[in-house]
């Protein structure tokens, strides 16, 4: 079935360094993949979008080429700040079922001074 | 920014009592989605609305979980008879139709815990 899978649970990195998320997926269908991110006790935000293979997205200085080829998605950014503090989740969603979201486990990301 | 507005933003049951939220969609969205976020912070699809029509439901939801979007007024998630493992963050999304509109908007939601 259609699934997402990130495989780091926790991130802590320091103030001004690179990161990258990891994002892959499985389904037999066109996808349409995108980004959440989750501040504490917020609702989740639609950071970044595609289905367009091999096209790079950016918004608000975080990045992601969707890659047919090896069906990822993964979210990078070249300097975190504190404000990027936030849970972040890889989600799949498929016309032939309604555009129902699955959500992968999500990533808690950490910035420090 | 979101509008999707939804209400309790939280609500305490105790078990077996009925408990009910509200969403109000974002305008101009006809499609309704009600997602539960668990305390590990996984999501899991409950029930899904284009207009005022279920479009697909989990099997959970077909047991104690009721849910409606009626014409003209707020959609809304009702469990029957709540229970512990009920406790949760309930996400309301709003979208349009069509390829284009393949992105939701979630609503704050609302904290269930069920005592």
């Amino acid at each position: 079935g259609d699934s997402v899978t990130q495989t780091e649970g926790l991130v802590t990195l320091t103030k001004g360094l690179p990161v990258m998320l990891n994002c892959t997926y499985q389904t037999t269908y066109s996808p349409f993949l995108f980004w959440y991110v989750q501040h504490l006790n917020e609702a989740p935000k639609l950071l970044l979008k595609s289905s367009t293979d091999n096209k790079r997205t950016e918004h608000q200085g975080f990045y992601a080429t969707l890659h047919k080829s090896s069906s990822s998605f993964h979210l990078q950014k070249s300097s975190v700040q504190l404000s990027d503090s936030a849970l972040y989740f890889c989600a799949l969603s498929v016309m032939s079922n309604y555009n129902v979201l699955y959500f992968g486990s999500g990533t808690k990301l950490t910035v420090e001074p | 920014n979101s509008k999707v507005i939804q209400t309790p933003r939280y609500l305490v049951k105790g078990q077996g009592q009925k408990a009910k939220m509200r969403c109000i969609p974002e305008k101009g969205h006809p499609v309704v989605f009600w997602y539960q976020q668990n305390k590990n912070n996984e999501f899991k699809f409950l029930i899904n609305f284009q207009n005022q029509e279920v479009l697909q439901q989990i099997d959970m939801t077909e047991k104690r979980f009721s849910a409606e979007c009626p014409s003209n007024s707020p959609c809304s998630l009702e469990i029957q008879s709540s229970e512990a493992g009920d406790s949760a963050l309930y996400l309301c999304a709003s979208t349009g139709t069509g390829r284009t509109y393949a992105e939701q908007f979630f609503g704050p939601g609302t904290r269930l815990t069920v005592l």
